[in-house]
C-alpha cells in the first residue's frame, strides 16, 4: 500500500526561479519524514527529516519543508534553483511499528533550466 | 571511502540465467536493505536484514532471495531470471534500532536488464 503520495511527476523550472515538491502522507498517527535526492546515475543521498519538534526543517543545498499534520503534507521548497539541482527527489515515510523501513513515494524529476 | 558497495553496476541476462548481486558496507551497521528502482513507482523494498542472521521480505519478495553472509555483506539472489526484474537495484544501510531516522546509507546501484 502507497504510505506517500508525490503529486507531480515531473518539474520543469528555470534557473534562479523557485520551487516547490508537493508530498502527502496517509496516516493516522505520527510518521517520520524524509526527502532523498538522486542524481543521474548515482544513489540516494538524504536531503532533509522530519522526526519531531519545529516544523520547518531544513536539509543541505538550500532545501527546506515543511512539515503539516493537519493537510498530512511534507512538501519541500527551494527559492532560488541551480541546474545542478537537477536530479530525481522522493518522499519517504517511517511508519511507527514497521521495523523503522522506508517506503518511497514514487518521485519527481526536477529538470532546471537555463 | 566509507559506504555501500554493489557489484556488478550494469549486468545483462538471458531469461531464465541466474545471478546474485553483491552489497558490503564497511560501517559497522546492522541493518541493511534490496530495493528495486522502477519508473514511475519509485523504491520498493525486496528484503532486508535488521541483523546479522536475520532477513524479512519486504513488498516486493516474489522471485528473489537473500543471503546475510555477515554484518558486512547482504546478498541478492535471482534464481530464474524473468524480463518483470529489469530494474536499478539499489543495496542500503542503517545503523540499528532508531538508526533509520538518521537515514539510510545508498549504494550507487546495479542495472540489471533481463532479455
Amino acid at each position: 500500500a502507497q504510505s506517500v503520495t508525490q503529486l507531480d511527476s515531473q518539474v520543469p523550472v528555470f534557473e534562479e526561479a523557485p520551487v516547490e515538491l508537493r508530498c502527502n502522507y496517509s496516516s493516522s498517527v505520527s510518521v517520520y519524514l524524509f526527502w532523498y535526492v538522486q542524481y543521474p546515475n548515482q544513489g540516494l543521498q538524504l536531503l532533509l527529516k522530519y522526526l519531531s519538534g519545529s516544523t520547518l526543517v531544513k536539509g543541505i543545498n538550500g532545501f527546506e519543508a515543511e512539515f503539516n499534520k493537519s493537510q498530512t503534507s511534507f512538501h519541500l521548497r527551494k527559492p532560488s534553483v541551480h541546474i545542478s539541482d537537477t536530479a530525481e527527489y522522493f518522499c519517504a515515510v517511517i511508519l511507527p511499528g514497521d521495523d523503522y523501513k522506508l517506503s518511497f513515494g514514487a518521485g519527481t524529476t526536477v529538470t532546471v533550466r537555463a | 571511502n566509507a559506504g555501500v558497495t554493489q557489484t556488478p553496476k550494469f549486468q545483462v541476462l538471458k531469461t531464465g540465467q541466474s545471478m546474485t548481486l553483491q552489497c558490503a558496507q564497511d560501517m559497522n551497521h546492522n541493518s541493511m536493505y534490496w530495493y528495486r528502482q522502477d519508473p514511475g513507482m519509485g523504491l520498493r523494498l525486496i528484503y532486508y536484514s535488521a541483523s546479522e542472521g536475520t532477513t524479512d521480505k519486504g513488498e516486493v519478495p516474489n522471485g528473489y532471495n537473500v543471503s546475510r553472509l555477515n554484518k558486512r555483506e547482504f546478498s541478492l539472489r535471482l534464481e530464474s531470471a524473468a524480463p518483470s526484474q529489469t530494474s536499478v537495484y539499489f543495496c542500503a544501510s542503517s545503523e540499528p534500532v532508531t538508526g533509520p531516522l538518521h537515514g539510510y546509507t545508498f549504494g550507487s546501484g546495479t542495472r540489471l536488464t533481463v532479455v
